[in-house]
């Protein structure tokens, strides 16, 4: 079975600074995708960015990019310039094979001003 | 391009009443997912349908739930007789085809509270 682990319930980071958070992840697929997705307290979930396994180059989307090290099965997102309307739960989730996505126990990120 | 569209918003029902959860993909779409939340927990797959298909229900529990997606209407999550463990957020999915690789659109979720 597949299994994700994001090993920081909590982080915080000071506006206009950097913070990583970190995913590692168990899979026996070979071709995968791998995605964060975030949930303000709202409760929406909203895809913050999306990794193509077979793709060495890492993601990037703006103030987020990610450090995907697939022999490791890590995929940590950081987020650069945090603003106060990162602040939320952050998941990370990789592929199933039937497109079902696996989703981690989420990082709770708070952003001070 | 309307989003996914979930109703009722906020659901509640007594212990051994019938909770009905629709969802409407988005247009285009024809691949649905379902996921529940659990307080404090991240969302944990219960079923992927396709249009009249059910293609893969692993992540639902074997007993008084059940979905459907017709070739007309919404995708319905059906509980039967709910418990209080059944208490979570209910999130609907849409993609616009199968498959790992392409993003899943949510919907708001309903939040299925049981007294």
């Amino acid at each position: 079975a597949q299994t994700v682990t994001q090993s920081q319930p909590e982080m915080s980071v000071q506006e206009a600074e950097t913070v990583t958070l970190s995913c590692t992840y168990d899979t026996s697929e070979s071709d995968y995708y791998l995605f964060w997705y975030k949930q303000p307290p709202s409760r929406q979930m909203i895809l913050v960015i999306r990794q193509e396994a077979y793709k060495q180059q890492n993601a990037t989307e703006n103030r987020f990019s990610v450090n995907f090290q697939k022999a490791a099965k890590s995929f940590s997102l950081k987020i650069s310039d945090s603003q106060l309307g990162d602040a939320a739960m952050y998941f990370c989730a990789p592929g199933g094979s039937q497109g079902n996505l696996i989703f981690g126990k989420g990082t709770k990120l708070s952003v001070k001003p | 391009n309307a989003g996914v569209m979930q109703n009722p918003r906020h659901l509640v029902r007594r212990r051994g009443q019938e909770a009905r959860l629709r969802c409407s993909p988005m247009k285009g779409h024809s691949h649905v997912y379902w996921y529940r939340q659990l307080p404090e927990e991240g969302l944990k797959f219960m079923v992927y349908l396709q249009k009249e298909n059910i293609i893969d229900e692993s992540g639902m529990p074997k007993e008084r739930f059940s979905a459907e997606f017709p070739k007309e209407g919404p995708s319905i999550l059906r509980i039967q007789q709910v418990v209080r463990g059944d208490s979570a957020a209910y999130f609907c999915a849409s993609s616009p085809t199968s498959g790992g690789n392409y993003e899943q659109y949510f919907g708001p979720g309903t939040r299925l509270t049981v007294t």
